[in-house]
């Protein structure tokens, strides 16, 4: 059975730094692109941008690109969304989702998200 | 990239159907065949509902399909049912290699 199971929720202050995970099983990670995805409280999905395990080819939503660092670790089959610097907007809820079997270009199956607070 | 455009509500009641539409440019839904929906219930994961502009996957009823023409796509619903009433976004490729959300749609069955 194929999961993503994300890291638990945080709570934060601005200006601290925090990565979140997320753990791929039931599939070769390294075949799958993983995306990830922010909605922020009562707002509508935001793509930020998607990695490809096997080789670590990146892409960014230009709104997000130079916000956050994506990455990711094949040997332990986990994908990494990265802040060096916490800002309040960003508290949301942040998915990860898996490209998918059928063209790669839809997503397919999603992490439980991870509730990130961000506030002083 | 700008998201993509989509009504904020559609409504309608049991057993009718329902069209939402994503508009997008030539650089993301009118260039590419690559346009999926996502259903989402308060509190729940987005669940994909079509790929590909037209494709269901597996386990998805067929009331549910998808279509596009130009630079708009939408995703149709008919019989519509209670457990239909979620929030609903498009989401296309775009030239860039990566990818965009429409605004989102709530959907209410009255």
């Amino acid at each position: 059975e194929v999961q993503l199971v994300q890291s638990g929720a945080e709570v934060k202050k601005p200006g601290e730094s925090l990565r979140i995970s997320c753990k791929g099983s039931g599939y070769t990670f390294t075949t799958n692109w993983i995306a990830w995805v922010r909605q922020m409280p009562g707002k509508g999905l935001e793509w930020m941008g998607i990695i490809y395990p096997g080789d670590s080819d990146t892409r960014y939503s230009p709104s997000f690109q130079g916000q956050v660092t994506i990455s990711a670790d094949k040997s332990v089959s986990t994908a990494y969304l990265q802040w060096s610097s916490l800002k309040a907007s960003d508290t949301a809820v942040y998915y990860c989702a898996r490209s998918g079997t059928y063209s790669g270009y839809e997503t397919d199956y999603w992490g439980q998200g991870t509730l990130v607070t961000v506030s002083s | 990239q700008s998201a993509l455009t989509q009504p904020a509500s559609v409504s309608g009641s049991p057993g009718q159907s329902i069209t939402i539409s994503c508009t997008g440019t030539s650089s993301d839904v009118g260039g590419f065949k690559y346009v999926s929906w996502y259903q989402q219930h308060p509190g729940k994961v987005p669940k994909l509902m079509i790929y590909d502009v037209t494709n269901r996957p597996s386990g998805v009823s067929n009331r549910f399909s998808g279509s596009k023409s130009g630079n708009t796509a939408s995703l149709t619903i008919s019989g519509l049912q209670a457990e239909d009433e979620a929030d609903y976004y498009c989401s296309s490729y775009t030239r860039s290699s990566t990818r965009v959300f429409g605004t989102g749609t709530k959907v209410t069955v009255l």
